[in-house]
């Protein structure tokens, strides 16, 4: 079965730093989506790639889905307060699995004024 | 915007009470998940409905059912519950086309006693 594996599980930095999530498949992935989550509440979307060398931004986060689409990466810039929370990388299985989607196990930030 | 509502944000059970964990989607859409979050794992799927009536087992779904009578609605349920049963239990809806994203509730977090 595919499983999703997140590096690292968990990343402290100082305010104003850049840091990078990683999420790797098993196998190739049909379409990742990248979620946020504050503690204790649900998850918000926050960028879905398809393409093999795909990288979409939105404010100081850029998401990319390496060529062989195995890998992903997400890196934010300059990080803020408002970036803690745990960032859950998703995978959608491949159409004669259904159409579920799977999540790694999720990576905690804490950013440290 | 779409608003999928779980009936309770907080839940206090007692081993062996069946308990059920509703869920509401005003989209019309046509997929709907039931995950369960645990620290360290991540995002478990238990069950996934992909239409009215229709039903598939994710990858913990023991201990679980479910039910969907109505397209906007899906229900999980724990016939007697456990202790092991607690846990943050988030439901999430989608259209059933390639590459949708989830939209996700707020999470109902039950405590078995």
């Amino acid at each position: 079965s595919q499983e999703l594996e997140q590096s690292p599980q968990s990343l402290i930095v100082q305010e104003g730093k850049n840091l990078t999530i990683n999420c790797t498949s098993s196998k190739t992935l049909y379409g990742l989506y990248w979620y946020k989550q504050k503690y204790g509440e649900g998850l918000i979307f926050l960028m879905m790639l398809q393409k093999g060398g795909e990288e979409k931004s939105h404010e100081k986060i850029t998401a990319k889905l390496d060529e062989k689409k195995q890998q992903s990466s997400l890196h934010i810039t300059a990080s803020q307060p408002s970036h803690a929370g745990i960032y859950l990388c998703g995978a959608d299985l491949p159409r004669n699995q259904g159409g579920k989607l799977i999540f790694g196990q999720g990576t905690e930030l804490s950013v440290k004024p | 915007d779409v608003k999928v509502t779980q009936s309770s944000r907080y839940l206090v059970k007692r081993t062996g009470e069946k308990v059920f964990l509703e869920c509401v989607q005003d989209m019309d859409h046509e997929n709907m998940f039931w995950y369960r979050q645990d620290p360290g794992l991540g995002l478990r799927l238990i069950y996934f409905s992909y239409d009215v009536k229709m039903k598939e087992k994710g990858d913990i779904p023991e201990g679980y059912s479910v039910s969907r009578e109505k397209k906007e609605r899906f229900s999980l349920i724990l016939e007697s519950a456990s202790t092991n049963q607690t846990s943050m239990y988030l439901c999430a809806s989608r259209k059933y086309r390639p590459n949708e994203k989830l939209f996700f509730g707020s999470g109902t977090q039950l405590s078995v006693l």
